[in-house]
């Protein structure tokens, strides 16, 4: 079964700083996907991490992605409050199309708070 | 150019009703996905559909659950005999085949009263 652990959970952070998010799988992929979730709201895509050394960078956010180690890292450069948001990382179940489009496994999300 | 449209956004039925919840694919996409996302949590995928066909129902509930996506219309999720329990919010997404992602619609939450 296709496990998707991210950590921290929860983050509280100051205005500013720097800070990086982690998501580990536990199968073999090649596609990773971020979203964002606000409040109450659905989810926006950030990122679709397609290969092995995959790095994509919008704004304030950068997301990585490592297939051999199976891991993927959303990183936060000098944070702002508008960042503030609930973080999904979510990996392809991959099991009828060797990859394709077969529906999302998602990690519990990063609960991440900016105060000024 | 709509995006996944889900309705209704908010749905609250009685214990013992049936809810019934919509969703219409991208134009283009042919695959539609449903997930359940109780309170805090992450996103659980229930069923994966094409056109008329059950591709992946390995998510769903073995009872009162069930799923379709006719030719003609919308994708219906429909929850029979709602109990406390089944109280999230219910999310749709899409993909073309061969795409690279998957849109997600605004969601439908259900509260059982």
């Amino acid at each position: 079964e296709l496990k998707v652990e991210q950590n921290p959970l929860f983050l509280s952070m100051q205005e500013g700083k720097n800070y990086t998010i982690y998501c580990n799988y536990s199968t073999t992929s090649d596609r990773l996907y971020w979203y964002r979730q606000d409040p109450g709201k659905s989810l926006e895509s950030l990122f679709v991490l397609l290969s092995n050394g995959a790095v994509k960078q919008e704004g304030r956010l950068m997301a990585s992605l490592d297939t051999k180690a199976r891991l993927s890292t959303l990183h936060i450069t000098a944070a702002v409050h508008d960042l503030s948001a609930t973080y999904f990382c979510a990996v392809d179940r991959g099991m009828y199309s060797g990859g394709g489009a077969d529906g999302l496994t998602f990690g519990k999300g990063t609960h991440l708070i900016i105060q000024p | 150019n709509a995006g996944v449209m889900q309705n209704p956004r908010h749905l609250v039925r009685r214990r013992g009703q049936e809810a019934r919840l919509r969703c219409s694919p991208m134009k283009g996409h042919s695959h539609v996905y449903w997930y359940r996302q109780l309170p805090e949590e992450g996103l659980k995928f229930m069923v994966y559909l094409q056109k008329e066909n059950i591709i992946d129902e390995s998510g769903m509930p073995k009872e009162r659950f069930s799923a379709e996506f006719p030719k003609e219309g919308p994708s219906i999720l429909r929850i029979q005999q709602v109990v406390r329990g089944d109280s999230a919010a219910y999310f749709c997404a899409s993909s073309r085949t061969g795409g690279n992602g998957y849109t997600f619609g605004s969601g439908t939450r259900l509260t059982v009263v």
